[in-house]
């Protein structure tokens, strides 16, 4: 079955640099999530979006910015990065965006900032 | 703001032996997930657990969900080293807000 696809799978960017992040959901799925974990830190949500339109938001900082586009692929774009943003970043996708739905969640991209 | 904890944080077991990790959250919820997280890979999911009372069990694993007592547990029945990984348990709040909010995880390491 198909799974959530995400690239790239690994990103090395020097601060203040920008990166960008795909996530590609479950075909038929129409609610992306975006998580980041910090080494030995549980996954914490960043944003989500259902039907193209955010749909809740955590705790992202300014700095970064989503989207969800009309063939339900997302991208996350970090700006100014800092080393405090290397990270695995975990997109998820569920269908109905309602709560319940179950949660697939992507390979991850690991991104490590320098 | 809902807060989830699991205990205990680290566990080191025998093979054979039986242990079981808890989660904790502070706000009511009727749908609680498991998923189990190898070294530098994904979240594979493991249950999900969505009623008072729910248990499900794959292999050596089993889960329960206790919605009143805000209680979910994950037994391991006689530990073999493959189940060696860090094991999360994450709570899907009330209708109206699909965020997951992950507990700390266990590490549990089998020991041979």
């Amino acid at each position: 079955a198909a799974g959530v696809i995400q690239s790239p799978r690994h990103l090395i960017k020097e601060k203040r640099e920008t990166a960008t992040l795909k996530c590609y959901p479950i075909p038929r799925h129409d609610t992306v999530y975006w998580y980041q974990q910090g080494p030995g830190q549980d996954p914490q949500f960043l944003i989500s979006f259902y039907e193209k339109m955010q749909s809740d938001k955590g705790s992202i900082p300014d700095r970064f910015s989503a989207q969800q586009f009309s063939d339900y692929h997302s991208e996350l774009n970090m700006s100014s990065l800092e080393l405090g943003d290397s990270a695995l970043y975990f997109c998820a996708s569920s269908l109905g965006g309602l709560a319940g739905d179950e949660q697939f969640f992507g390979p991850g991209t690991r991104l490590t900032v320098l | 703001e809902l807060k989830v904890e699991q205990n205990p944080l680290f566990l080191s077991m025998q093979e054979g032996k039986n242990y079981t990790i808890y989660c904790n959250y502070s706000t009511t919820s009727d749908r609680l997930y498991w998923y189990r997280q190898d070294p530098g890979k994904s979240l594979e999911s493991l249950f999900v657990l969505l009623s008072n009372g729910a248990v499900k069990q794959e292999g050596r694993l089993m889960a329960s969900l206790d919605t009143k007592a805000r209680l979910s547990t994950l037994h391991i029945t006689a530990a073999v080293h493959d189940l060696s990984a860090t094991y999360f348990c994450a709570v899907d709040p009330p209708a109206g807000n699909e965020k997951l909010t992950f507990g700390t995880g266990t590490r549990l390491t089998i020991i041979p």
